[in-house]
């Protein structure tokens, strides 16, 4: 069975450094996109990068980047110079297709708040 | 801004009630998917729409339904309502079905 595996319930950073956020993920499926959203304490859900299984390069979207071990089932996401508004719940997803075409849906991790300290 | 729309925003009703959320997915997309976010459960797929079809289901419960109309918008339909339905549902909405699903505002469901 899929599943996504976030370990880290809290996390703190400090203005302007560096933060890796862990994913693992376990699946049979030869084919499969990860993800990772955003979720400020407003609610909504952002999306922020995406990783295809078969991609050779890691993904990058400005300052974040995925971390992707394929070997290891890990995507960890990376922020670089964290900003305040980076504060918010951070989730892992992965793409679960079905068994009909055109039929997919995420399974998500249970998420990882991070604080931005000043 | 995700280009997917939802409302109500908040809703608060009461055990027994029946309620409907709205969600018009972004334009030229086919797929709507419904989710909800609870504390205890996390985030869970619900159910899925691809062009007026369903075409995938998860955890969702009898008292829920569905469907998506010919303009492409979905409506979640919840009845009989519990305490414990009380979440956060989200919209999203894609293209095929490999693509990025793209979330909505939410509504947030108060059953008092």
């Amino acid at each position: 069975a899929q599943k996504i595996t976030q370990t880290q319930p809290g996390m703190f950073v400090q203005e302007k450094e560096a933060v890796t956020l862990d994913c693992t993920y376990d699946t049979s499926d030869p084919s499969y996109g990860l993800f990772w959203y955003k979720q400020p304490s407003s609610g909504e859900m952002i999306f922020l990068i995406y990783q295809g299984s078969y991609d050779q390069q890691n993904a990058t979207e400005g300052r974040y980047s995925l971390n992707f071990q394929k070997a290891r089932k890990s995507a960890n996401l990376v922020i670089s110079a964290s900003q305040l508004g980076d504060s918010a719940m951070y989730f892992c997803a992965m793409r679960a297709p079905g068994r009909v075409d055109s039929s997919y849906k995420l399974i998500f991790g249970s998420g990882t708040r991070l604080l931005v300290r000043p | 801004d995700s280009g997917v729309t939802q409302t109500p925003k908040h809703l608060i009703t009461a055990t027994g009630q029946r309620v409907t959320l709205r969600c018009s997915p972004r334009s030229g997309d086919l797929s709507v998917y419904w989710y909800q976010q609870s504390l205890d459960q996390g985030l869970q797929f619900l159910i899925q729409y691809y062009n007026g079809e369903e075409r995938a289901k998860g955890n969702i419960l009898e008292r829920f339904s569905a469907q998506q109309f010919p303009d492409l918008h979905s409506e979640l339909n919840l009845s009989s309502l519990e305490l414990g339905d009380s979440a956060l549902y989200f919209c999203a909405s894609g293209g095929t079905g490999k693509d990025t699903q793209y979330f909505g505002p939410g509504t947030r469901l108060t059953v008092l």
